[in-house]
């Protein structure tokens, strides 16, 4: 089944360190997108793409940089790790609407498990 | 800007009883909105869109564009209905299709 896939699930680390997340999808679609999520605090976009060479800042870009490597690759980046970025990182896809993958109006977004960050 | 709210964090209810989870929106323009739900240990999953107009696993909303509403309903709860239920927004046209999600509604069914 076409599916999206997240390494690590689960990353302890200590402050000033470098981290790296990753994520794959099988979906064949074009968009992805990560989030953080936060007890109370519901998702937050943090990074958006619409295709390879598209890349927006979402409501919490700060600490955090990205790169899509290729279409099925949309890795997230803490340069230089804090405590308060501790959470639960989630990244989706979603199809372009209009195109064979997607709803002219329809925008449903497929979740990965995961990857739970503790910085010490 | 867009903006969902959902003014409960917590909502609990007995078996068989009904429940109404609340969302209010704020956009200019003609949104889409969307309930998703993501049940203990599981990734976050589409429950039901407004532009479908269907009932999933009993859980109806109506997008109610004069009171800017889209409310999750359900006549008899179940237990297996407990999880978190996100109520989020999509615009139309360029970057507005990304995603808006309010903060999340914890949804328990007690036996």
């Amino acid at each position: 089944d076409a599916d999206v896939t997240q390494t690590p699930r689960n990353r302890i680390t200590k402050t000033g360190k470098r981290i790296m997340l990753e994520c794959s999808q099988t979906k064949g679609h074009d968009r992805m997108y990560w989030y953080r999520q936060d007890p109370g605090l519901g998702l937050q976009l943090i990074y958006y793409s619409f295709d390879v060479k598209d890349i927006n800042k979402g409501e919490i870009s700060d600490g955090y940089s990205v790169s899509r490597q290729a279409q099925a690759k949309f890795s997230l980046s803490l340069e230089s790790a804090i405590p308060n970025q501790t959470a639960l990182y989630f990244c989706a896809t979603s199809a372009t609407p209009g195109t064979s993958g997607g709803l002219s109006s329809y925008n449903e977004q497929f979740f990965g498990p995961g990857t739970r960050l503790t910085v010490l | 800007a867009q903006r969902v709210t959902q003014p409960e964090k917590l909502l609990s209810v007995f078996k068989g009883a009904p429940v109404e989870l609340k969302c209010n929106y704020s956009y200019s323009g003609s949104p889409e909105l969307f309930w998703y739900v993501q049940y203990s240990r599981q990734r976050l999953q589409l429950l039901l869109r407004h532009i479908s107009r269907e009932s999933i696993k009993g859980f109806t909303a109506d997008l109610n564009k004069g009171e800017t509403s889209f409310h999750l309903k359900k006549p008899f709860a179940q237990e297996e209905d407990s999880a978190m239920y996100y109520c989020a927004l999509s615009g139309s046209g360029g970057s507005n299709y990304k995603l808006t999600f309010g903060k999340g509604t914890l949804l328990t069914v007690n036996p």
